[in-house]
């Protein structure tokens, strides 16, 4: 079965910091992977996407993601943290078009001034 | 700008009364997913669907809930009679075979009193 691990609930960083938020998925091939970020009360808004090709991947808002196959990883990163990316961020899977997406529990991001 | 449409945004209902969730998903996709968010649970899909057919539901209590899809353009989702428990944000989500990504809703935010 798919599984996708968030191993970090909360993670406080200084705006202008680097920003490292880790994901792990458990599948015997490889999955599609997604980030996604939501706002207090809004939706989930896609920041980027790999299925396939060059492993590190880049998306909105100045992120990227780097897809690791031997630590089974889709880590996410911003290399300068501003203050509106305070959210909460969900890495996903699914197994390709036609399957279900399995989400993470989610990691809340905090930025101090 | 195409977005899947949700309403209504907020609904507090009493405990036993019926609630009627609806979503209009992006014109053109063809699956459409319902998730729940709570704070104990995170993000868990109730079910979705492919041309208007349900694919999985495994993931919804079956003696109250209820997930249909009259026509392409309008999915719904049922609780009755409604509890307590069931409190939390309701997503529905849409995507085409084509995309990899599934675009979300702004969720309905139900409060069973």
């Amino acid at each position: 079965a798919q599984s996708v691990t968030q191993p970090d609930i909360h993670i406080t960083v200084s705006e202008g910091a680097s920003l490292e938020l880790r994901c792990n998925y458990s599948y015997g091939a490889t999955p599609y992977l997604f980030w996604y970020v939501q706002s207090p009360g809004q939706g989930l808004q896609l920041l980027l996407k790999y299925f396939s090709g060059d492993t590190l991947v880049q998306g909105i808002k100045g992120f990227e993601a780097e897809f690791k196959r031997s630590q089974s990883s889709f880590n996410l990163r911003k290399p300068s943290v501003h203050w509106s990316d305070a959210a909460e961020y969900f890495c996903a899977s699914r197994r390709d078009n036609f399957n279900k997406f399995y989400f993470g529990s989610g990691t809340k991001l905090n930025v101090k001034p | 700008d195409a977005r899947v449409t949700q309403t209504p945004r907020h609904k507090v209902t009493e405990m036993g009364q019926e609630v009627t969730m609806r979503c209009q998903p992006i014109l053109g996709h063809n699956t459409v997913f319902w998730y729940r968010q709570t704070m104990m649970q995170g993000l868990e899909l109730l079910a979705y669907f492919r041309n208007r057919a349900p694919l999985d539901d495994s993931g919804m209590p079956k003696d109250r809930f209820s997930a249909e899809m009259p026509d392409a353009t309008l999915a719904t989702l049922k609780i009755q009679p409604s509890e307590p428990r069931d409190s939390a944000v309701y997503f529905c989500a849409s995507d085409k075979q084509e995309n990899t990504e599934a675009f979300f809703g702004q969720g309905t935010r139900l409060t069973v009193v």
